[in-house]
């Protein structure tokens, strides 16, 4: 069971947008509107950040949104900031009651 | 407010078995799925596995069919999760993820469990 794809890297200058692209196949990413972002420092637990696509949890920032094309879904970070700077992993829902994860993306802030 | 508690670290052999507690604070034990998840050094997170505390019913990565056993205690609010026949590959921080309401998501995780297989 292969995990989603993301980009290992992606990086940008504080104040300027970035998005992470997550893609799976129609089994997972692109059958169900269940595709949740988590963002994680270093030697700390994941944080959930997005979930069901483009739901954001309470206390969670609005620079923080979550979109889904087809196989595809995104997390977008605008006005970014030195905080912003941690490993984000996508994690969708895949049939029978099975979950995936992504391969997460390194965001460095210039 | 919501807290998972987990487990110290544990140092194991091939061939061993480890189980891993995860105690639930703060909101109704049985109201919310818990999920398994584990992450090797340096590398990505991994599902593991997902149980219903209202039943003991579970679902498991196919990765872990037949060596990984998650449980429950309703009387003392802690989920177990146990993983057999250990070999190196399988050091990794354990942790326990608390499933949303619709359970598609985590929403709130334990501190993480280090498990070191080593000889």
């Amino acid at each position: 069971q292969s995990a989603l794809t993301q980009p290992a890297s992606v990086s940008g200058s504080p104040g300027q947008s970035i998005t992470i692209s997550c893609t799976g196949t129609s089994s997972d990413v692109g059958g169900y509107n269940y595709v949740s972002w988590y963002q994680q420092h270093p030697g700390k637990a994941p944080k959930l950040m997005i979930y069901d696509v483009s739901n954001r949890p309470s206390g969670v920032s609005n620079r923080f949104s979550g979109s889904k094309s087809g196989n595809t879904a995104s997390l977008t970070i605008s006005g970014l900031q030195a905080e912003d700077e941690a490993d984000y992993y996508c994690s969708s829902y895949r049939s029978s009651n099975t979950y995936v994860f992504g391969t997460g993306t390194k965001v460095t802030v210039l | 407010q919501v807290q998972l508690v987990q487990s110290g670290a544990e140092v194991k052999k091939p061939g061993a078995s480890v189980k891993v507690s995860c105690k639930a604070y703060g909101y109704t034990f049985t109201s919310y799925y818990m999920h398994w998840v584990r992450q090797a050094p340096g590398q990505g997170l991994e599902w593991m596995g997902i149980i219903n505390p209202s039943d003991g019913s579970t679902s498991y990565a196919q990765k872990f069919q037949g060596r990984l056993i998650m449980t429950r205690d309703t009387s003392t609010s802690t989920f177990y999760m146990e993983l057999s026949s250990l070999r190196s590959e399988d050091t990794a921080v354990y942790y326990c993820a608390r499933a949303t309401t619709t359970t598609t998501a985590f929403d709130f995780w334990g501190q993480g469990t280090m498990l070191t297989v080593s000889s």
